[in-house]
């Protein structure tokens, strides 16, 4: 069954450095969104992007982060300059069609900021 | 603000019993859709209701959907030990390209 990869599954960086977290979203699937979950809390939404470029993002998703679809393939986040509250679980996810058809998320990859 | 929440926070039931969760929104959607997640681990699609539907089944999950008031819930039947887990609602506006978490619910299947 197709599956939402994300690579790695844990990252440690110190603060300040620049992080890439990649992802390989379903093959057929055109949204491509990123989620992060802060341990214990909510999963709360950063962007969502289709036919190469943002078609919405939150409050969260300031300078410090950008997205990218490098190739065919590979949709990436990156986070310029990171601080010791980025640290969290960065879910990818990716949809077929919009916002009626079912999202299906990566594994995550745990990001952790010293 | 707060869109899904999911009622109760924490549920704890025995092996063969059935487990009901709810989930109530602020927002006309165009649908919701309910996940599961194991301690620290992916977010596993379950079930995708749309605003014109009122009950879906997948297996042993039974979801329905009110839109007048604003709910749904997520029934799960003979629940089982590796049922265990966080569970949680998704809803998705019309015109959005997001979909906003509710804070979820545990819960625990004892066998």
């Amino acid at each position: 069954e197709p599956e939402v990869t994300q690579t790695p599954s844990h990252q440690v960086t110190q603060m300040g450095q620049e992080v890439i977290l990649r992802c390989v979203p379903i093959s057929n699937h055109l949204y491509f969104y990123w989620y992060r979950q802060i341990l214990g809390q909510k999963v709360e939404f950063l962007v969502s992007f289709y036919n190469n470029e943002i078609s919405e993002k939150s409050e969260i998703f300031d300078d410090q982060f950008s997205v990218e679809r490098p190739d065919g393939s590979n949709f990436t986040l990156k986070i310029r300059s990171t601080k010791l509250e980025d640290s969290a679980m960065y879910f990818c996810a990716s949809s077929e069609g919009g916002d009626w058809t079912e999202a299906f998320f990566g594994q995550g990859t745990r990001l952790t900021v010293v | 603000s707060q869109q899904g929440e999911e009622d109760p926070q924490a549920l704890s039931i025995q092996e063969g019993e059935n487990a009901t969760m709810n989930c109530s929104y602020k927002t006309s959607i165009n649908n919701l859709q309910w996940y599961r997640q194991n301690s620290g681990r992916g977010l596993v699609h379950l079930i995708l209701i749309r605003s014109n539907e009122r009950e879906k089944h997948s297996g042993r999950l039974r979801v329905t959907l009110d839109t007048s008031k604003k709910s749904s819930s997520l029934l799960i039947t003979a629940s089982r030990a590796a049922d265990t887990a966080s569970y949680f609602c998704a809803t998705s506006d019309a015109g959005t390209y997001k979909y906003i978490f509710g804070t979820g619910t545990r819960l625990k299947v004892l066998a």
